[in-house]
């Protein structure tokens, strides 16, 4: 079974606070994704890294950067966190060459 | 107008009830189908997985794509509480690298 872990279930920062949200997958999987998750928005993506040190905005990439040293370990960056990053943060892998995408249990960040 | 819509719900059925829930999209470039599951406070679980129209089946699970009215639906037979959670749909084009385009999400509450 595909296994993509974040390290935090649930997260209070404050304004202004440089956070960190990491995503681990144990498939050798080549691509990773971070998608934010608001009520009545559903999933968009923030960033997705097709392979070690390469990294490609999504939808909506301001006031996120993120990081990938090892091809299992894809980390989101919120460089100075605002209350508007209040969101359920959301991990995802997949194989490179196919469609489907697996998910982790998501971190509920809290900006206040 | 979104890309992909799906009806929000709150679907309500009492167990046992054949669940149907759908999606429509605009986009005929679309050629990959995925149904999530989403339980409450967790990541989406990868359900279900189409290639092209036509149906597949999955157990109690059945996903079936209408290209031509571009229309996706999954249907649910004997639906249990344990089916109570937040479906969404999620689909790509063949040449899109790695984007997905998600739906909002339907709520399914199933009542014992």
């Amino acid at each position: 079974d595909v296994k993509v872990t974040q390290s935090s279930r649930y997260l209070v920062k404050r304004t202004g606070e440089k956070v960190f949200l990491e995503c681990v997958q144990d498939m050798d999987h080549e691509n990773m994704f971070w998608y934010r998750q608001d009520p009545g928005l559903g999933l968009r993506l923030i960033y997705f890294s097709y392979d070690v040190k390469m990294k490609e905005k999504g939808d909506i990439p301001e006031g996120y950067s993120v990081s990938r040293e090892k091809k299992e370990r894809f980390s989101l960056i919120l460089e100075s966190a605002s209350t508007n990053q209040t969101s359920m943060y959301l991990c995802a892998s997949r194989v490179g060459g196919n469609y489907e995408q697996y998910f982790g249990p998501g971190t509920r960040l809290t900006v206040t | 107008q979104k890309e992909v819509e799906q009806d929000p719900g709150p679907l309500s059925v009492p167990e046992g009830a054949i669940v149907s829930l759908n999606c429509t999209y605009s986009n005929s470039a679309f050629q990959y189908f995925m149904w999530y599951r989403q339980y409450s406070r967790k990541g989406p679980e990868l359900l279900m997985y189409t290639y092209s129209s036509g149906n597949k089946e999955d157990g109690r699970f059945t996903a079936q794509v209408d290209k031509s009215s571009k229309y996706i639906s999954l249907f649910i037979r004997d639906s249990q509480p344990s089916d109570s959670a937040t479906y969404l749909c999620a689909m790509s084009a063949k040449n899109a690298g790695n984007m997905l385009t998600f739906g909002g999400g339907t709520r399914l509450m199933v009542k014992p």
